[in-house]
């Protein structure tokens, strides 16, 4: 039971580049999200997902598109990186309801941009 | 913007003392999480809390959250150098349905020995 797995784990990208982070669980999780994180920032929601087909927009999306083809994968695109967009990337996921339930994270992807 | 605030960003305290950190919003919570992250590691769940003013304990860690439901913190006592990481607050943004979970900015501690 692997739990969240992130692929790459690092990766170093020229400015305008484009790039895909593969976010997959094996714990038939409804709720997926993508979070950066950034020294005194804090982790910032990017995207996530409720369900198979679904995404919607987090507190800071722009420049990243996302895609839920299928329940167990979230991939994150970055389709011309910038140097802002160095950070490290956690994917998390987490089981659906009305209740809240614990997320479950990923190891992370360190992302540098030149 | 954050939906809670977290302070203080950054604690550093001798082994032995204790430690709060402490979350708070501007509007009433369904509930709050907390997690632990490890230097170089990922953000771990530590514990829910749902109920107006419950309190939690996990050994040395103890979980609060306000009657009101729009604070809540987290206290260690006698600090370890196992306790080293950032802790974060996290919570539903909206309604329980909208499946949005936002993290506070965290705070740091470091633990000298």
């Amino acid at each position: 039971n692997a739990g969240v797995t992130q692929t790459p784990k690092f990766r170093v990208l020229k400015t305008g580049q484009s790039m895909t982070l593969l976010c997959a669980q094996d714990m038939n999780h409804e709720y997926m999200y993508w979070y950066r994180q950034d020294p005194g920032m804090g982790l910032r929601l990017i995207h996530y997902s409720v369900g198979e087909g679904t995404t919607a927009k987090g507190e800071v999306p722009d420049g990243y598109n996302v895609s839920r083809l299928k329940k167990q994968n979230f991939l994150l695109g970055l389709e011309s990186a910038a140097p802002s967009q160095t950070s490290v990337y956690f994917c998390a996921s987490r089981r659906g309801g009305p209740a809240n339930t614990e997320a479950f994270f990923g190891q992370g992807t360190r992302l540098t941009v030149v | 913007g954050q939906q809670v605030m977290q302070i203080p960003q950054y604690q550093h305290v001798q082994e032995g003392e204790d430690f709060t950190t402490y979350c708070n919003s501007s509007t009433t919570l369904s509930n709050i999480q907390w997690y632990k992250q490890r230097p170089g590691g990922h953000p771990v769940f530590l514990i829910q809390l749902v109920k107006s003013g419950e309190v939690k304990k996990q050994k040395r860690l103890t979980f609060q959250f306000g009657e009101a439901k729009k604070n809540s913190s987290l206290h260690i006592t006698a600090t370890q150098t196992t306790d080293v990481g950032t802790y974060f607050c996290a919570v539903l943004h909206g309604s329980s349905n909208t499946g949005k979970l936002i993290f506070g900015q965290g705070t740091t501690l470091q633990v000298k020995p």
